[in-house]
């Protein structure tokens, strides 16, 4: 089955740099890249996500890339504020399964 | 509103007791599944439904069952709970695979 490795564990950035989130998955055949956030206390959301055709997404501050022959994606945030401050999860999964694996998430702390 | 609804959102049970977690979703979705959340090891799917009658097994479902009798609710079973089953559970539902919307989760402590 699919395997899902995320690094850092945990993450701490002054408040205006940016931070990077790196996720690697095992199953080439996995088509399908969201991240969520959770903040303390409730549950998770999704941010954004990238499909396998395209190599890069952006969103205002937030952004993902994806390369496939390596097998890994990464969540760039840009000029970080308080409110980033969560817990941070990547996942794959085959478009159209509802079989989704995540990591095992980040926590990122912006300090101010 | 839509939304994801779990019931009930915390408890406290005693091994071997039957527990049963209801899920219920407004929202018309196809599917659902549900996840247990532990520190460290992240979401970890226990089910998932891809429509009614339909259900198959995520990445961690010993001790757990499920059934999908209508397209609203997804319960999960706990038949003969154990302490390693305490833990953080959300249910999800999604269009179509893709966004996954959560429930607000349901703590349950095994003693």
């Amino acid at each position: 089955g699919e395997n899902v490795e995320q690094h850092p564990s945990t993450l701490s950035v002054q408040e205006g740099d940016s931070a990077v989130i790196k996720c690697t998955y095992s199953d080439s055949a996995s088509n399908y890249f969201p991240w969520y956030k959770q903040e303390l206390g409730k549950r998770p959301q999704l941010i954004i996500d990238i499909r396998s055709n395209v190599g890069e997404k952006k969103d205002q501050r937030i952004a993902v890339t994806l390369n496939k022959t390596a097998k890994h994606f990464s969540l760039h945030i840009t000029e970080t504020q308080p409110e980033d401050s969560a817990v941070y999860f990547c996942a794959a999964s085959k478009f159209g399964n509802e079989k989704l694996t995540f990591g095992t998430g980040t926590r990122l702390t912006i300090i101010p | 509103e839509a939304q994801v609804t779990q019931n009930p959102r915390y408890l406290i049970t005693v091994t071997g007791k039957k527990l049963t977690v209801t899920c219920s979703q407004n929202m018309n979705h196809e599917y659902m599944s549900w996840y247990r959340q532990d520190p460290g090891l992240g979401l970890r799917q226990i089910y998932y439904s891809m429509n009614v009658e339909v259900t198959d097994k995520g990445d961690v479902p010993e001790g757990y069952k499920v059934s999908r009798k209508e397209k609203r609710n997804f319960p999960l079973i706990l038949e003969s709970p154990s302490p390693n089953q305490t833990s953080l559970y959300f249910c999800a539902s999604s269009l179509s695979g893709l966004e996954q919307f959560f429930g607000p989760g349901t703590r349950p402590t095994v003693l």
